[in-house]
């Protein structure tokens, strides 16, 4: 069975400095796709960023990166220079090869503090 | 190009009753992926559509059901109406739903069940 597990239902970082996201993830497929995505408050579900497994160059995007520890089925995101817009639940998806289903974790609330 | 849109955005039912929802995919897009999202659960995979043939199912009862038009569009229903039914109800669209593709989500259909 392929799990995603995300261990800090909320954390707190202060306007302009770095956080990272914590996302484990267990799969027995080789060939698999990891995500980021950022829901804010008003709903819609947004990519942040994603991690294609065979790559071992972490994925980024300006201000977003990623720490793809692939032997640790580790897959944390990390956020620098933080912005009050960043304040969104994030959740941590893991899609394999044939399956059409993306499987996500539950969710970490980020919060930016002024 | 528009966005994925759902249709309702909110809809109170009484126990028992029933409930189809609509969600149309970007233009283009053949993939259609329903989720539940429920506080503290996450995002619960229920299905996934594709050229009207639905190819991987999450772990639903059978009150659960959904369908493809030849558009592309997709309505979801759920038959007999629980408490626990009440949810944020988020459609997701892809090109061709396959792993590498990140999908595109609407907004979502509140449903409280009463």
């Amino acid at each position: 069975a392929q799990t995603v597990t995300q261990s800090q239902p909320e954390m707190s970082v202060q306007e302009a400095e770095t956080v990272t996201l914590s996302c484990t993830y267990d799969t027995s497929e080789s060939d698999y796709y990891l995500f980021w995505y950022k829901q804010p408050p008003s709903r819609q579900m947004i990519l942040v960023i994603r991690q294609e497994a065979y790559k071992q160059q972490n994925a980024t995007e300006n201000r977003f990166s990623v720490n793809f520890q692939k032997a640790a089925k580790s897959f944390s995101l990390k956020i620098s220079d933080s912005q009050l817009g960043d304040a969104a639940m994030y959740f941590c998806a893991l899609t394999t090869s044939g399956t059409y289903k993306y499987i996500f974790g539950t969710g970490t609330r980020l919060k930016v503090l002024a | 190009k528009a966005g994925v849109t759902q249709t309702p955005r909110y809809l109170i039912k009484t126990r028992g009753q029933q409930v189809t929802l609509s969600c149309s995919p970007i233009s283009g897009h053949r993939s259609v992926s329903w989720y539940q999202q429920t506080p503290g659960q996450g995002l619960q995979f229920l299905f996934e559509y594709f050229s009207e043939t639905q190819r991987n199912k999450g772990n639903f009862p059978g009150r659960f059901s959904g369908r493809q038009f030849s558009n592309s569009r997709s309505e979801m229903n759920v038959s007999t109406l629980e408490l626990g039914d009440s949810a944020l109800y988020l459609c997701a669209s892809s090109l061709a739903g396959t792993f590498n593709q990140p999908q595109h989500f609407g907004d979502g259909t509140r449903l409280s069940i009463l």
